[in-house]
């Protein structure tokens, strides 16, 4: 059974960095699949931020691209997530997902994590 | 950037109901690329629906989706007490690569 886990701060300060971290189990990310970072605000909707494949090329949201960095590393079987310059706008539940097929399906989600922007 | 419109905002039905939730894009959009998932209260989404109208493994048949071009509908037959939920549609875009969802549908208890 794949099983993904957030992790990270749940507190970030205004103008700093949010960084978070995606443990997988049950897959090896190097085998294939594309691996994203999903959001959701305090009872809005869901926003995708960007995803790395295997091989580690990364894809982004273009109104996030600016200050989003994803990584993997496969040694660990884990991705990551640096999102800069943070405000309180990105205030939100942080999902790591995986994905795949033509469509880029989410077949599998983390449980989440909050991570509130705030001095 | 292709937007997913989601109608009604608000959906009130009783159990037993039928259900048809409506996701339109602002372009047309491939049958492969569209998908569905709910999402319960303090859950993350689950995948119900891809390529327009595959279920998902383990997904009731009570769930279908149907659609093509900008035109999408997610139907619940009859609605069970455990789909009251909140609905999102998402598209995939291959020029940048990316995901766009739409803004939601909540299915109410009435």
């Amino acid at each position: 059974q794949v099983q993904l886990q957030e992790s990270g701060p749940g507190l970030v300060k205004p103008s700093e960095t949010l960084s978070l971290t995606c443990a997988v189990s049950g897959y090896s990310i190097s085998s294939g699949y594309y691996w994203g970072w999903i959001r959701q605000p305090p009872g809005k909707g869901l926003e995708w931020i960007g995803s790395i494949y295997h091989s580690g090329s990364t894809y982004y949201n273009p109104s996030l691209k600016s200050r989003v960095t994803i990584s993997v590393d496969t040694s660990k079987n884990q991705f990551s997530l640096k999102l800069s310059s943070v405000t309180a706008a990105d205030t939100a539940v942080y999902y790591c997902a995986r994905h795949l097929g033509s469509g880029w399906r989410i077949d599998y989600w983390g449980q989440g994590t909050l991570v509130t922007v705030s001095s | 950037e292709i937007v997913l419109t989601q109608s009604p905002g608000t959906l009130s039905l009783s159990p037993g109901e039928r259900a048809t939730l409506s996701c339109r894009a602002s372009q047309s959009v491939s049958s492969s690329y569209l998908a569905w998932y709910q999402q319960k209260p303090g859950q993350a989404p689950r995948l119900l629906i891809y390529g327009a109208s595959s279920r998902a493994t383990g997904i009731p048949d009570r769930f279908s989706g149907s659609g093509s071009g900008t035109d999408f509908t997610l139907t619940i037959s009859r609605l069970e007490p455990e789909d009251f939920a909140v609905y999102y549609c998402q598209q995939y875009g291959s020029s940048p690569p990316g995901l766009t969802f739409g803004g939601g549908t909540k299915v109410e208890i009435k």
